[in-house]
C-alpha cells in the first residue's frame, strides 16, 4: 500500500524558505499515470493548492505563489520535495503531500489513500 | 485563474438528505472532486468526475452536475458524516483548486 511521509523543520523565520520532503513508500515515485503534489491547510481555514510535480520533473503551480515556490523530485530516493521563499505569518499551515491522478487536467485530483498525514509548518521568529 | 465557491455551512438532522453545492465557471467544462475532512485528519475523496463514487465509500453519497454548479448529495445523513467537504476542479492550464468548503453539521 502506497504511503507518504512529509518531513521538514516545524518552525521557520519570517523571510526565510521552508522546506519539506515528502518520502514516498510502497510504489514507485516513477509513475506515468500520477503527478506528485503539495496541499497547504492555514489553522481554521479551506485547503490550498500548492503545486505539483511529474517524475521526469515537469511542474505547474499555483500561480499566486508561484514566485516562490520550487517543487523537486528525486527518483533514487522515490522523494519529492517543496521549497517556499520569503515566508511570512501567512505560510503557517499543515502541509500535506499527496498523489495526484494525471493525464488531462479535467481528471487532477488527489486519490484515497494516497495522502501524507499532514506536518504543521509555523512561520515565527 | 478561477475560483469555485461554497456556502460556508449547512446543516441538518440525522436521517435527512444533505445538498452541498459548489459553483465555478469552469465546472462547466471539467469535472468537479469533493473531499470529506474530518478534523485533525487529511482529506478523502468521496466522489470524483463529478458523480463517481470509490470504493468504500457508503452509496449515501452521490454528486450531480448541472452547467456551473455541482452538488454533493448526503442520503440519510449520519452523525459520522458531520464534517467539512470540500469540492476542487482543475481548469484547462492544470491550475488545481479547491472551493472555499463547507462545514456539514448533523443537528
Amino acid at each position: 500500500q502506497l504511503q507518504l511521509q512529509e518531513s521538514g523543520p516545524g518552525l521557520v523565520k519570517p523571510s526565510g524558505t521552508l522546506s519539506l520532503t515528502c518520502s514516498v513508500s510502497g510504489g514507485s515515485i516513477r509513475s506515468n499515470t500520477h503527478y506528485w503534489g503539495w496541499i497547504r491547510q492555514p489553522p481554521g481555514k479551506g485547503l490550498e493548492w500548492i503545486g505539483s510535480v511529474y517524475f521526469g520533473g515537469s511542474t505547474f503551480y499555483n500561480p499566486s505563489l508561484k514566485s516562490r515556490v520550487t517543487i523537486s523530485v528525486d527518483t533514487s530516493k522515490n522523494q519529492f520535495s517543496l521549497r517556499l521563499s520569503s515566508v511570512t505569518a501567512a505560510d503557517t499551515a499543515v502541509y500535506y503531500c499527496a498523489r495526484m491522478e494525471g493525464g488531462d487536467a479535467a481528471y487532477y485530483y488527489f486519490g484515497m489513500d494516497v495522502w501524507g498525514q499532514g506536518t504543521t509548518v509555523t512561520v515565527s521568529s | 485563474s478561477y475560483e469555485l465557491t461554497q456556502a460556508p455551512s449547512v446543516s441538518v438532522s440525522p436521517g435527512q438528505t444533505a445538498r452541498i453545492t459548489c459553483s465555478g465557471d469552469a465546472l462547466a467544462k471539467q469535472y468537479a472532486y469533493w473531499y470529506q475532512q474530518k478534523p485533525g485528519q487529511a482529506p478523502v475523496v468521496v466522489i470524483y468526475k463529478d458523480s463517481e463514487r470509490p470504493s468504500g465509500i457508503p452509496e449515501r453519497f452521490s454528486g450531480s452536475s448541472s452547467g456551473t454548479t455541482v452538488t454533493l448529495i448526503i442520503s440519510g445523513v449520519q452523525a459520522e458524516d458531520e464534517a467539512d467537504y470540500y469540492c476542487q476542479s482543475a481548469d484547462i492550464s492544470g491550475t488545481v483548486v479547491f472551493g472555499g468548503g463547507t462545514k456539514l453539521t448533523v443537528l
